[in-house]
């Protein structure tokens, strides 16, 4: 059982460039998030959805868009990089309702802007 | 608004107890406490719900005040393995977003 499966892992971009992370989950969740962590900052919540076809924003959604266009799908994009969101992105899900259940995280994902 | 974790920091020896609090300035419906690695995602330690419980989870448990709309998490006789950045989320009510805190590293020395 995968769990929660981000891609990529690791990627170094240059200013201005745009890329999307993906995000998998097989555990049939119907809430998805994708947060950041920075340095002394914690977790930060970028964007979230609570079912195929919704998203919302969250504490820092400046910068990203997101999309679920399956439910097992979550994709971060960001259309001009800036080297402030250089970060770990961790994606992560959950059973219908936030509270009272458990938010299962994915590994991470690396990036950097140069 | 992010919940206020204290204290930020702590160095224990090991078998020697913790106390991390974890303070929203609104009213709670549940908080949630993860534990970080270095390098590694978020595990998932428990989740305390509106009603003032209190949960236990080896030697580690936790405690949920929602009139002071505080949480505390206690690590009892504490071990290598506990060394991580611990995290709390709050959430405001039952269907609501869950917000971390900024995290309390704890380094356990032999």
């Amino acid at each position: 059982n995968a769990g929660v499966t981000q891609t990529p892992k690791f990627r170094v971009l240059k200013t201005g460039q745009s890329m999307t992370l993906l995000c998998a989950q097989d555990m049939n969740h119907e809430y998805m998030y994708w947060y950041r962590q920075d340095p002394g900052m914690g977790l930060r919540l970028i964007h979230y959805s609570v079912g195929e076809g919704t998203t919302a924003k969250g504490e820092v959604p400046d910068g990203y868009n997101v999309s679920r266009l399956k439910k097992q799908n979550f994709l971060l994009g960001l259309e001009s990089a800036a080297p402030s969101q250089t970060s770990v992105y961790f994606c992560a899900s959950s059973s219908r309702t936030f509270s009272g259940n458990t938010i299962y995280f994915g590994e991470g994902s690396w990036l950097t802007v140069v | 608004q992010q919940p206020v974790q204290s204290p930020q920091a702590v160095i224990l020896r090991e078998g020697e107890d913790a106390v991390i609090n974890c303070s929203s300035s609104k009213a709670l419906y549940s908080v949630h406490w993860y534990r970080q690695k270095h390098g590694e995602a978020p595990v998932f330690l428990m989740i305390l719900l509106k009603g003032g419980e209190q949960k236990g989870h080896e030697k580690i448990s936790a405690s949920f005040n929602e009139k002071k709309q505080q949480s505390s998490l206690y690590l009892t006789a504490s071990q290598l393995s506990y060394s991580g950045t611990y995290f709390c989320g709050t959430g405001e009510d039952r269907d609501d977003k869950i917000i971390f805190g900024k995290g309390t590293r704890l380094h356990i020395l032999p």
